[in-house]
């Protein structure tokens, strides 16, 4: 595709469910982040992946959160037993390197725990 | 104190209007976004400068290293530019991996 891609735009799920948040980044791009937008506040960072490798994870806020890259294209965002202040919007962006270039975002899963 | 501090929070502009977003960071970075948010869209992203000017239409942004400070300029406002824009630095460390930090962006109103 022509940009980064996310699935699903929108998922409502109940506390104490497992969610999976999938990123497809631009072909081509060995970089992928992670950010997470709650309401009124403003991105953070979670994680980023290096090919298939995470070197950084100390965005993620609690071992409820995982995530993992194959073949270097898609990662998935994976949530244990969510509670309500997961609610947030989930943005994936990709970049040609880390560190290198400008980072394109995807449109972000909305995600509400209710 | 955050690292990245934008101002102001809210603009209210008539359309026509010259349009300044200011940001300032507190860390050595390597480059600094400005990124746009229209409501209940995704972002996108405006700006990726080191050092001097980039004009882009309408748009233009600037960055002084030594003074840690960057400003996102829009001339001749028109209502479309109605976004969240948002600032954010990649910070200067060595392998560093590019995760942004981000202001907590200025929410654009241009009027008719």
């Amino acid at each position: 595709g022509a940009g980064v891609s996310q699935s699903p735009s929108n998922k409502v799920t109940e506390k104490g469910k497992d969610v999976e948040l999938r990123c497809d980044p631009i072909s081509g791009h060995t970089a992928l982040y992670w950010y997470r937008q709650s309401l009124g506040q403003g991105l953070e960072f979670l994680i980023y992946f290096q090919g298939n490798s995470a070197p950084d994870k100390s965005g993620l806020p609690s071992d409820r959160f995982s995530a993992e890259r194959t073949g270097g294209s898609v990662s998935t965002l994976t949530i244990q037993r969510t509670q309500q202040e997961d609610s947030a919007v989930y943005l994936c962006a990709s970049s040609l390197d880390a560190g290198v270039g400008e980072q394109f975002f995807g449109p972000g899963t909305r995600l509400t725990v209710l | 104190k955050n690292e990245v501090e934008q101002s102001p929070q809210n603009l209210t502009a008539q359309e026509g209007e010259f349009i300044t977003i200011n940001c300032s960071y507190s860390v050595g970075i390597s480059a600094l976004h400005w990124l746009q948010q229209h409501p209940g869209g995704g972002i996108v992203s405006l700006f990726m400068l080191s050092s001097g000017k980039k004009k882009h239409g309408r748009l233009i942004a600037t960055i002084n290293i030594q003074e840690k400070h960057s400003s996102l300029h829009i001339t001749a406002s028109h209502p479309r530019d109605s976004a969240v824009y948002i600032c954010a630095v990649r910070i200067a460390l060595p392998g560093s991996q590019g995760n942004l930090i981000f202001g907590k962006g200025t929410k654009l109103s241009v009027k008719p």
